[in-house]
């Protein structure tokens, strides 16, 4: 069994459109968190979730909007797609905050 | 923001020799995580140290906490090709957000 999926594995796209990237975990983790890893393979996290409540909101483009639709779920909304946006995209969770994380396999977001 | 500094950036060896890469930071970390992440895979998590001085080993690697707890190393010995990977450090500063280090690529040539 998967804990933690997301989805798409990979995604290419046109600059200017508009993409969704779906995370589930099945670990009962309250905590849910979106990273994105550049081409220097830096992790930086974009946002957290407790227990659907929005807890960290980094300085991330408002073209980004995460959604928690229960604490098994956090989904990446990303409007307006432009060409820096290409990376990986990782979702993950864990038991409270700064417990050790559980990563899903990333999402390769390529911009065209 | 705190800043982790990883070294080397890059590290090429022979399977079978010893290896040493270091984490470190200006500040006092609350606890530190060690992940390894293999190409198309999410980063897992090798350990976690929190008491300064701390030692733990994983079979054939040895993790370490500095005594002030700013700084971490992770020692492998005896390398493996399956050792090859990206090695991060995370860093907990108090109650802020998990920080990532700036990664060490590990390449073991059988």
């Amino acid at each position: 069994d998967t804990a933690v999926s997301q989805t798409p594995k990979y995604l290419v796209t046109q600059m200017g459109n508009d993409k969704s990237i779906k995370c589930e975990q099945n670990l009962g983790h309250d905590t849910m968190y979106w990273y994105k890893q550049d081409s220097k393979k830096f992790l930086k996290i974009m946002f957290s979730y407790n227990n659907k409540e929005l807890i960290i909101n980094e300085t991330v483009p408002n073209r980004f909007s995460p959604k928690s639709p229960d604490k098994a779920h956090l989904n990446l909304h990303i409007n307006s797609l432009e060409l820096g946006d290409s990376a990986v995209y990782f979702c993950a969770s864990s038991q409270w905050k700064n417990s050790p994380l559980h990563f899903g396999n990333g999402t390769r977001l390529t911009v065209t | 923001t705190q800043l982790l500094e990883q070294s080397p950036q890059f590290l090429s060896i022979q399977e079978g020799e010893n290896l040493t890469v270091y984490c470190n930071s200006s500040s006092v970390f609350s606890s530190l995580q060690w992940y390894r992440q293999e190409p198309g895979e999410g980063p897992v998590l090798l350990v976690t140290v929190v008491t300064g001085g701390e030692v733990k080993k994983l079979k054939r690697l040895t993790f370490q906490f500095g005594d002030a707890r700013k700084d971490s190393s992770l020692h492998i010995t005896a390398a493996q090709p399956g050792d090859t990977g990206l090695y991060l450090c995370a860093g907990a500063f108090g109650n802020e957000k998990l920080t990532f280090g700036t990664g060490t690529r590990l390449t073991i040539i059988p």
